[in-house]
């Protein structure tokens, strides 16, 4: 049974930085590529990021790049998601997706609160 | 960026009947392995979203077959036939073509 768990959120000030980690299990890890999407309170759901099965590439939207960094560790089958410069508008609920033909799978989610 | 833009539906939808989902895009999701790069997904209440349907038209694994996917290289609807009561939440859209990846704003299913 694949399985995505991420850890590492919580309550931040602006301009801090947070971590995010996915464990997966149930699946070849090396094989995938990985994403982040969040969902903003209320919200609908917004592409983070995303990295190859080699970690070789990665891929941002404006809105992040810069600032976010995905990464990988294949051995240890943990996605991971730094976050720098944090701000009120990254506010949300972060899933780790396994992207197969689509984001066939993902996680139940984390919640980032960034408030002074 | 290509841009997802879906309708809404006439909520709520009377249990047993059936009801369809546009999504519009802004580009042509037909590429050139003539796949068509849409997916759907349902977001139930509280929970994570689910994979429905990718390549505009093939079921996930696991879904019902009273889930449907079609359309042209822009255009998609996605068919639920015999409303349920499971099937309350909200549907996306979104085009796996090309990088950013982007999603429709959702449309809420609501069962009377």
């Amino acid at each position: 049974e694949v399985q995505l768990v991420e850890s590492g959120g919580g309550l931040v000030q602006p301009g801090r930085s947070l971590k995010l980690s996915c464990v997966a299990s149930g699946f070849t890890f090396n094989n995938y590529w990985m994403t982040w999407i969040r969902q903003a309170p209320g919200k609908g759901l917004e592409w983070v990021a995303s990295i190859t099965n080699t970690g070789g590439s990665t891929y941002y939207p404006d809105s992040v790049k810069g600032r976010f960094t995905i990464s990988r560790d294949n051995a240890k089958s943990t996605l991971y998601l730094q976050m720098n410069s944090l701000r009120s508008e990254d506010t949300a609920t972060y899933y780790c997706t396994r992207m197969g033909a689509a984001f066939d799978y993902w996680g139940q989610g984390v919640m980032v609160t960034v408030s002074s | 960026d290509i841009v997802m833009t879906q309708g809404a539906l006439p909520n709520p939808v009377p249990s047993g009947e059936s009801a369809s989902i546009t999504c519009q895009s802004s580009k042509s999701l037909l590429y050139s392995d003539g796949k068509t790069y849409l997916n759907w997904y349902l977001q139930r209440p509280g929970q994570s979203p689910q994979l429905l349907i990718y390549w505009m038209s093939t079921r996930a694994s696991g879904v019902s077959d009273r889930f449907s996917g079609s359309g042209s290289g822009t255009d998609f609807t996605l068919k639920i036939s015999r409303v349920e009561a499971e099937d309350v939440g909200v549907y996306y859209c979104q085009q796996f073509l090309e990088f950013p990846l982007t999603f429709g704003s959702g449309t809420k299913l609501e069962i009377k």
